[in-house]
Order: C-alpha cells, then structure tokens, then sequence
C-alpha cells in the first residue's frame, strides 16, 4: 500500500497570512499519463470532505484561487495565498493511483 | 445538481450486520464508480472500497475482504454497502463518493453513523 504523511498534523494560521501544507508519499504518484495521482479534500468541522485540488494542482469547481497544489512525485504542496477564517478544519491528501486508495493523517489548521 | 443521499443513523451490536444505502441523482449513474469511505470518531478517513455502477464489480481494501460487500440498484440509482460480523472498531461515520475518471470524489453524500455496542 502507498503510505501518505503530512506535515505539520496541526498548523495555527492568522487571517490574511500565507499557509502551506505538505504531503509525502513512499512511492511516485506520477502516472504514466504524466499527470501526479493526487488529491487535496477540506473536511469542515461536522461536514462532509469536499474536493478542493485533484491531479496536484487542478483546484476543483467552485474552490477559490487562493488555494493552490504543486509538487511531483513524492512531494507535494497545498498552499493557501491569504487564509480566511472559513478556511479551517482538516486537511487530507489522498493518493488515487492505485488501490486501495490512502489518505494523508490529516493537517488541523485553526486560528 | 448531482447529489448523494445516504440512509440514516444505525445502532448495531457486536456480531451483528448493517446495511448504509446511497442513492445518486442529477447525473448519470452508470457513468461514475462509487467509493465508500469511514471515519472512526476523532480519527482520519479510510478507504473501504469502490463499486462500479456500470457492471458491478468491485474492489475492496484488504483488511475488510470477506466482511464487505457492495452492490447496487440500477433501477433506483443507488448502491449499498454492506458490512458484517460488526466490532466495536466498526464504529464510524460511512461515507459514499463519487470517484472521476481520474480517481479524484467530486460529490459526497453527508455520511451515515453506525454504532457497534452492545
């Protein structure tokens, strides 16, 4: 199985600052069509997860531009341009290469 | 707009079955495979498991082979996951997904609690 970690498990953000979260996988998530299996989800407190970022870097329908994915391979990044109070709950990246299909621990990001 | 719906809270005891249904709508069923996905209270998400609506087949992780089971209903657009020989561990909230081509979940349903206790 493909292992995903995330760093930090807890990020403390201040409204208007920049935030960044990492993802690491033991194994390359790039497919053979060039694109990197890798999703980024937000699950607000009490809610279901909601697709912000798939392929690393496509932002899904809806997502506001200050959310951005990048990375390849193993390494990935989400970042968040200028955090919004709306922004915080818990933050997974998901591998959807190969199954079964892994989740990162999750990054808790609160002000 | 696409939606899933799932069924409502269950209470099981140890040993026992359940059954979470998910039904689809604003879109077309047969062209999207279903995952479903837990989360233990506190915990982080775990994939169970993907359905594909079109044939049927399915794929499960490993550490649930033989207690789970997924199926659906082409006529009323919904699919079912079925788990047995509850544990405690089961306890979780089940969510369905709709998986892309490309694996991403763009549509979750709102998710259904299954209490294992005795």
């Amino acid at each position: 199985d493909i292992v995903m970690t995330q760093s930090p498990l807890s990020l403390p953000v201040t409204p208007g600052e920049p935030a960044s979260i990492s993802c690491r996988s033991n194994q390359s998530l790039l497919h053979s069509n060039g694109f990197n299996y890798l999703d980024w989800y937000l699950q607000k407190p009490g809610q279901s997860p909601r697709l912000l970022i798939s392929l690393g870097s496509n932002r899904a329908s809806g997502v506001p531009d200050r959310f951005s994915g990048s990375g390849s391979g193993t390494d990935f990044t989400l970042k968040i341009s200028r955090v919004e109070a709306e922004d915080v709950g818990l933050y997974y990246c998901m591998q959807p290469l190969q199954t079964p299909f892994t989740f990162g621990p999750g990054t808790k990001v609160d002000l | 707009q696409a939606q899933l719906v799932q069924s409502g809270a269950e209470v099981r005891q140890p040993g026992a079955s359940v059954r979470v249904s998910c039904k689809a709508s604003g879109y077309m069923f047969l062209s999207y495979h279903i995952h479903w996905v837990r989360q233990a209270p506190g915990q982080g998400l775990e994939w169970m498991g993907i359905i594909n609506p079109s044939g049927g087949g399915t794929t499960f992780a490993q550490k649930l082979q033989g207690r789970v089971t997924m199926t659906r209903d082409t006529s009323t657009n919904t699919v079912y996951m079925d788990l047995s020989s509850l544990r405690s561990e089961d306890t979780a909230k089940y969510f369905c997904a709709r998986g892309v081509h490309y694996g991403a979940f763009d549509i979750w349903g709102q998710g259904t609690m299954v209490t294992v206790s005795a």
